[in-house]
Parts: C-alpha cells; structure tokens; sequence
C-alpha cells in the first residue's frame, strides 16, 4: 500500500545543532508540505513543494529549509535548532485537495 | 490574525447522541473545506470535505454542513461513539487553490463518555 512516511519518530538534540526530518511518500504525489503543531496553535505551515526543485515558505518558515530533489522525498533542516523548535512536526502530501499525514516526529530542543 | 477559527476547544458527549463540532472561517475566497481527525500520537486523517458549492455533505455517520452566509461549518456525528473520542480539525482552502495549500483551526477536542 501507498504510505507517508517520517523519521525518525522522536529526536532529541541541542540548541544550535542542525538537525534534519526525513518525509517519504509513495504515492507519487506532486504536492509535499510541513507542518508544526503546537498547543494552542493548531497546524501551522512551515514550508510546501508542488514538485521537484520546487519549495515555498509557508506561514513559520524562518529557522527552516527545505530541498525537493526527487517526487518521494521532501526533508526538512533546521539549519540551527532553538528551544523554541520544540514541537511536533508533521509531513503531508497531495495530488489535489486533499492532504494525507504522516505519522509526526517529536523533536525536543535542549 | 485567525481565519479559521474553532471557538470550543473541547466537547463532551454521551456515546449514542449527536456531537457537533462548529468551525467559522473569516475569508469570503475558501470555496473548499475539509475535517480531519486526529487521535494521539498520530498524523491527521481525512475524515470529510464539502466544496462550496454544496451546503450539505454526508458520509455515513459523518455529516458537514455549510452556511455560507454566516462563513460557518459544522460537523455532525452521530451516534457519537467512544472510537469518535479526538481532536478534530477543521481545514479550509483559498479559491483556485488547486494543490492543496490549507489553512487549518487549532482543533476541538472530542470526548465521547460510554
């Protein structure tokens, strides 16, 4: 079966320190995005591609980069994590209106 | 500022009656609207959409309606059962927004009490 795919599933890491989420999606979707989700805040966009080589910034996109060099793979860096990167992030993808989830990573910022 | 908006962070019903979940969205240009539910520890799934064009969208116990007049849409579930117990996002898309950017509310959270 088709699936969406993030790894890993819980990281810790430290203040400073770079640190890249893996989105893996097998239903060859054109349509990639990042979410964070935060109590209080909902889900909110932190970056999207409709397609390789592709990317935008979304509504949370300082402190984050990403690259979209193949359909199935849309990473995200945290070029230098802060506690405020704290949070839950979640990969989608889509090949129209609707979004399919991944299953969340929970990054934790000491 | 919010331009969707779930006003109820949380709602508790009795298993066998009705739970609806309300959402009120401020931008005349979302012509697509989606609910997601989402259990702990997991992603989001897709639960039920209704276009704009429509004012009424239903897929077995899952109900949306749209009014909008009032920029305001709800999801009825019934009968609520204890599985239902999540948090529910509603989700809306801007017009001739074809990819699927979306702008979600910040999620109701639903207890369902056997």
């Amino acid at each position: 079966d088709a699936e969406i795919t993030q790894s890993p599933r819980h990281k810790i890491t430290e203040t400073g320190r770079q640190v890249t989420l893996a989105c893996h999606q097998t239903w060859n979707h054109n349509n990639m995005f990042w979410y964070r989700q935060d109590l209080g805040h909902g889900l909110r966009l932190i970056h999207y591609s409709y397609g390789v080589q592709d990317t935008n910034k979304g509504e949370v996109s300082d402190g984050y980069s990403v690259s979209r060099s193949n359909t199935e793979d849309l990473p995200l860096t945290l070029e230098s994590a802060a506690s405020s990167q704290t949070s839950v992030y979640f990969c989608a993808s889509s090949e129209g209106k609707t979004q399919y989830f991944g299953p969340g990573t929970r990054l934790l910022v000491l | 500022d919010q331009q969707v908006k779930q006003n109820s962070p949380s709602l508790s019903v009795q298993e066998g009656r009705i739970s609806i979940l309300n959402c009120d969205y401020t931008n005349s240009m979302f012509d697509y609207f989606l609910w997601y539910k989402k259990y702990p520890a997991e992603g989001p799934t897709f639960l039920i959409s209704i276009s704009s064009i429509k004012d009424k969208n239903e897929d077995g116990r899952f109900t949306v309606f749209l009014n909008k007049s009032a920029k305001h849409l709800s999801l009825h579930i019934v009968p609520s059962q204890p599985g239902d117990s999540a948090v529910y996002f509603c989700a809306a898309q801007l017009y001739g927004g074809s990819q699927g950017n979306l702008i979600f509310g910040k999620g109701t959270k639903l207890s369902v009490k056997p």
